[in-house]
């Protein structure tokens, strides 16, 4: 596609259900990011995939998000038995190898109530 | 020390003056640096990369790079209304894209 896309737009989910993201990256593009974005916050890094490579955990908050990337495209991210404080805005972000341009996608709004 | 530091603003100017935004970082290995913007309630969009000490100009944005001083900033001449947005410095880390908090600019008619 021309961008990195990424779904759902807009999530609300009760507290303690599972959710997954999608990101479709931009075609070509082997490293993936996914970032968190609190209401006025700055971007948290969650985790990178590059290539085949073993990806990047250390950002991941705890054990109840996990991330995958099938195939060195599509990635998901998955939040288990979600909580109040999961609630943000989770960006995915896709570039050529490291230290080239990264481009975001619009992101999904999640909401825990 | 934070790996990418930005004032968080917010930094008021009046439109037509020159913004100036800045950036440290605490990696010196780091090879590239990015400007990205992002408006309230969007997604951050790239406009600016620099890779060489020195300054690099697109239009009315110029970044500058200094390398020795672990310093990145962004002039934006002529500024504009339409500039006001919060505005991100990014910097590749140990393979990760590091963000600052961002500096929130506003240009006022």
């Amino acid at each position: 596609g021309a961008g990195v896309s990424q779904s759902p737009s807009n999530k609300v989910t009760e507290k303690g259900k599972d959710v997954e993201l999608r990101c479709d990256p931009i075609s070509g593009h082997t490293a993936l990011y996914w970032y968190r974005q609190s209401l006025g916050q700055g971007l948290e890094f969650l985790i990178y995939f590059q290539g085949n490579s073993a990806p990047d955990k250390s950002g991941l908050p705890s054990d109840r998000f996990s991330a995958e990337r099938t195939g060195g495209s599509v990635s998901t991210l998955t939040i288990q038995r979600t909580q109040q404080e999961d609630s943000a805005v989770y960006l995915c972000a896709s570039s050529y190898p490291m230290n080239t341009e990264a481009f975001f996608g619009q992101g999904t709004r999640l909401t825990v109530v | 020390q934070k790996e990418v530091e930005q004032n968080s603003g917010p930094l008021s100017v009046p439109e037509g003056a020159i913004a100036s935004l800045n950036c440290t970082y605490s990696d010196r290995g780091s090879q590239s640096f990015f400007w990205y913007r992002q408006y309230s309630g969007k997604s951050p969009e790239l406009i600016m990369f620099i890779y060489s000490n020195g300054d690099k100009e697109d239009g009315r944005f110029t970044a500058q790079l200094n390398k020795a001083s672990q310093y990145v900033s962004l002039l934006i001449r002529d500024s504009q209304p339409s500039d006001s947005a919060t505005y991100l410095c990014a910097v590749p880390q140990g393979g990760k894209l590091i963000f600052g908090q961002g500096t929130e600019l506003s240009v006022k008619p």
